[in-house]
């Protein structure tokens, strides 16, 4: 069964830095998806992706975060200028019709993200 | 805007009895809704969701749940717990009509099934 997968499983970097998380997609997918989770927090919408332009993003995302299909393969997350407060677990997420609020969302395995 | 509240963040059942899972929206439109699960070191999977139609919806590994509109609730049930479902659930909802699927999720439940 076709699945997201993320790279890499566990990101340690320190403040300042810039980090790049990457995801596929599912191959066929139109659609994708940033989410966030802070330890012991709901999970976040931080963007949405389609047709290689931003669709729609939190005020979580801020000039701080990019996004990213450099190819017909990898949606990437980009934090220019890393936080304490960016320790997170981030999720990828793609869906494949036409959009809308009944289409299903695949998840992958996440990239907990730690700033020290 | 729209909002989901989740009671319970540890729900603990012994295995054969019943799984409870609350949900409650809020949204000024009608909702699609949603429960993902979470197991250990894995991504969200979705257990289900209702759109349009029947209220009473059928999942993956015998759960269901029911859209109850007058009640703003959509909770989770199985009628008889097994080891396997330990996990977290999430519900979560996403705006009808919306140009994207933006999920909106509740802060998860914990469910430990005691043998």
């Amino acid at each position: 069964e076709p699945e997201v997968t993320q790279t890499p499983s566990h990101q340690v970097t320190q403040m300042g830095q810039e980090v790049i998380l990457r995801c596929v997609p599912i191959s066929n997918h139109l659609y994708f998806y940033w989410y966030r989770q802070i330890l012991g927090q709901k999970v976040e919408f931080l963007v949405s992706f389609y047709n290689n332009e931003i669709s729609e993003k939190s005020e979580i995302f801020d000039d701080q975060f990019s996004v990213e299909r450099p190819d017909g393969s990898n949606f990437t997350l980009k934090i220019r200028s890393t936080k304490l407060e960016d320790s997170a677990m981030y999720f990828c997420a793609s869906s494949g019709l036409a959009g809308g609020g009944s289409d299903t969302q695949y998840f992958g395995p996440g990239t907990r993200l730690t700033v020290l | 805007a729209q909002s989901v509240t989740q009671l319970g963040s540890h729900v603990s059942v012994s295995e054969g009895a019943l799984v409870l899972l609350r949900c409650n929206y809020s949204s000024s439109v009608p909702p699609y809704l949603f429960w993902y699960v979470q197991y250990p070191n894995q991504g969200l999977q979705l257990l289900l969701k209702y759109t349009t139609g029947a209220t009473l919806v059928k999942g993956i590994n015998g759960f269901e749940a029911e859209f109850k509109k007058s009640e703003t609730s959509f909770h989770l049930t199985k009628p008889s717990a097994h080891m396997s479902d330990a996990a977290e659930y999430f519900c979560a909802v996403s705006r009808y009509g919306g140009a994207t699927n933006k999920l909106i999720f509740g802060t998860g439940t914990l469910l430990a099934v005691q043998p």
